[in-house]
């Protein structure tokens, strides 16, 4: 199973200010999704990261408030733009490496407070 | 919407009973998949069921599919602290462009 890694761990910000996180795989996958978790809610789907195009996003999410690149295979970055407070969450990477709707691994998150 | 509604939202069990949650999902599905998710770090998948399969067993889990009720259940025999966390179910819709739904989740609290 793909291991992953995420950057940074956690992450206080100032309001206005842009985070970008970083999601790294130790195996080439297709399919690489960011989710956000905010507190004691479950995972919403951000968007997919594709290689070598734009990401998909889903409904609520735009490219201007979460710019994602996908340089390659291994690695994706999720930037959260002009943070307000309700941006305080948990920001999930994951991976599908078996297939489409297959199993998905999941980076360790990444938790910010906005303030 | 697709997603699925675990029950209960939260469970405390004392150590070395069976802890049961339910997943409820309202449209036709490809698979069912269960994650654990300790202290808002990642989630580790647990068990895939496709919609074909009725149960299947990993370990001290059990899980269950019944596709005509549409709901899952998970079971998790002779706990332990180290059980301790949230667990999900996700569903993959029948449509295989749409991406896999979280459901809210069950807080389980193991009591020693």
């Amino acid at each position: 199973s793909a291991v992953i890694s995420q950057k940074p761990s956690r992450d206080i910000c100032q309001r206005g200010t842009s985070l970008t996180i970083q999601c790294q795989v130790d195996s080439q996958v297709t399919m690489m999704f960011w989710y956000r978790q905010q507190p004691g809610q479950s995972l919403t789907l951000i968007a997919t990261a594709n290689q070598g195009s734009e990401a998909t996003y889903e409904s609520g999410f735009v490219i201007d408030k979460f710019p994602i690149s996908r340089p390659n295979l291994t690695f994706s970055t999720l930037t959260v733009s002009n943070m307000s407070p309700e941006d305080s969450s948990i920001y999930l990477c994951s991976v599908e490496e078996q297939g489409v709707q297959e199993t998905q691994y999941f980076g360790p998150g990444t938790r910010l407070l906005v303030l | 919407s697709q997603q699925g509604e675990e029950d209960p939202q939260a469970l405390s069990i004392q150590e070395g009973e069976n802890a049961t949650m339910n997943c409820s999902y309202k449209t036709s599905i490809n698979n069912l998949q269960w994650y654990r998710q300790n202290s808002g770090r990642g989630l580790v998948h647990l068990i895939l069921i496709r919609s074909n399969e009725r149960e299947k067993h990993s370990g001290r889990l059990r899980v269950t599919l019944d596709t005509s009720k549409k709901s899952s259940s998970l079971l998790i025999t002779a706990s332990r602290a180290a059980d301790t966390a949230s667990y999900f179910c996700a569903t993959a819709p029948m449509n295989r462009d749409d991406k896999i739904i979280f459901g809210k989740g069950t807080r389980l609290h193991i009591l020693p």
